[in-house]
């Protein structure tokens, strides 16, 4: 168990419809990255926040968008789902906004199935 | 931005030998290379990581080299299990801020007995 919780699980819903992926980072840590992972892309980098601040994008569609709470517990929010969105969405935290100074912690996943 | 590239995408080996894991990376001011291990239907887990201020690092059976000049990195993990089998996946982050990783399409090792 690495610390980092995600919910929920599972995730099914139908083309067009908009969820909310949930993330509680280690105790401590500040930073949070949002990844996806998918048979023919691999794990992307989405996006990362730091104390609340949006720190880094990679990959994020305009349809997909995130935030980070002041209790450091972050959100991802996709919308006008598409079946390629259909993937496993990682969550990770780390204690500084720099990878390059900590691990990341990877949480179990949402594994999102648009039909 | 950062690509890497990872091979081979399958590697075989017979338990007790090596193997042996290879990614190259394109931009230059990456700093911090992991490697991370995913076994089926569960979360990546850091197995080992190195710096670029450091040509190789081991931890028991398992060890990573990196070569700035060439821009690549190898994972060497001697004396398989069983319980190396996995997928395994190596990753660089550039430096100078926050950043994501970039990972490798991954490895898919399997240890036959």
């Amino acid at each position: 168990d690495s610390g980092v919780t995600q919910t929920p699980k599972h995730l099914i819903t139908a083309t067009g419809q908009r969820v909310t992926l949930r993330c509680s980072p280690r105790s401590g840590d500040l930073s949070v990255y949002w990844y996806q992972q998918s048979l023919d892309q691999g794990l992307q980098f989405l996006i990362q926040y730091y104390n609340g601040e949006e720190r880094a994008k990679g990959n994020i569609l305009e349809r997909f968008s995130a935030q980070q709470f002041p209790d450091l517990h972050s959100e991802l929010n996709l919308s006008s789902l598409e079946l390629g969105d259909s993937a496993l969405y990682f969550c990770a935290s780390s204690v500084s906004g720099q990878p390059s100074h900590n691990e990341q912690f990877f949480g179990p996943g949402t594994r999102l199935t648009v039909l | 931005g950062e690509n890497v590239e990872q091979h081979p995408s399958t590697l075989s080996v017979q338990e007790g030998d090596s193997a042996v894991i290879k990614c190259t990376y394109s931009d230059s001011a990456s700093n911090y290379f992991p490697w991370y291990k995913q076994e089926l239907g569960k979360r990546p887990q850091l197995i080992i990581d190195i710096r670029s201020n450091v040509g190789e690092k081991k931890d028991q059976r398992i060890a990573v080299t990196l070569n700035k000049t060439a821009k690549h990195f190898s994972l060497h993990i001697t004396e398989t299990q069983p319980e190396d089998s996995a997928v395994y996946f190596c990753a660089a982050s550039p430096g100078g801020g926050a950043d994501g990783l970039t990972f490798g399409k991954g490895t898919h090792l399997i240890i036959q007995p």
